[in-house]
């Protein structure tokens, strides 16, 4: 059973400041990775996806890395604004059976103060 | 693209009434799920649907839940004699047939008095 873990659970961080937050997975045999952001009392909110076979995925101020064999995957937010202030999620879609039925982590609380 | 919708976006309701909520996926999407979030989780899957089809229910969480997409286009998820432990939020989402990426909507907040 796929089991994905998020750390730090909370970070609070000045305006300005690189953050990194760190996603592990317990079954490498995955189908993709997504980062994703939830505002509280929000839907989820799609921030990048990266394939199996892909190392990085870069949107904006946002890169995610993704190292398979290790389990580990890393959303690297640059230049943290008060706006990126929400939870971050991770979550891996397994590689067999064609659901590609998600197990997410507990996610990060991020809080960004200026 | 109006994005997946949700409704309610609230639910009051007392310990043993049923419940009905309804998700409109974008209108391009043939896969729906549903999942339910409680307080510092991230979501758990219960269902999910390819067009009309019902792929996957084990993972519904009793009895009491079940789920419909009876023209493949909207989903209802119907909570009968609902307890206190189903208060949470239930959120659903929609993908084409690869699954990926996954639009969510809003969510429904269930609270049971």
């Amino acid at each position: 059973k796929q089991e994905v873990t998020q750390i730090p659970a909370a970070l609070s961080v000045p305006e300005g400041e690189n953050l990194v937050l760190n996603c592990s997975f317990t079954d490498s045999a995955i189908y993709n990775l997504q980062w994703f952001r939830q505002d509280p009392g929000k839907g989820l909110t799609s921030l990048l996806l990266i394939q199996s076979s892909q190392r990085e995925q870069t949107s904006g101020r946002l890169n995610a890395s993704l190292d398979k064999s290790s389990g580990r995957s890393t959303l690297y937010i640059a230049a943290s604004q008060p706006g990126d202030s929400a939870t971050y999620l991770c979550a891996v879609s397994p590689l067999s059976g064609g659901s590609y039925i998600p197990t997410f982590g507990r996610g990060t609380s991020l809080i960004v103060h200026p | 693209d109006t994005g997946v919708s949700q409704n309610p976006r609230h639910k009051i309701t007392k310990r043993g009434q049923n419940v009905t909520f309804r998700c409109d996926p974008i209108s391009e999407h043939n896969r729906l799920y549903w999942y339910r979030q409680t307080l510092g989780q991230g979501p758990e899957f219960l269902t999910y649907f390819q067009n009309e089809a019902q792929l996957e229910k084990s993972r519904l969480l009793s009895d009491r839940f079940s789920a419909e997409r009876p023209k493949g286009s909207f989903s209802t998820l119907e909570i009968q004699r609902t307890e206190q432990g189903d208060s949470a939020m239930y959120l659903c989402a929609s993908s084409h047939t690869t699954g990926q990426p996954q639009h969510f909507g809003d969510g429904t907040r269930l609270s049971i008095l």
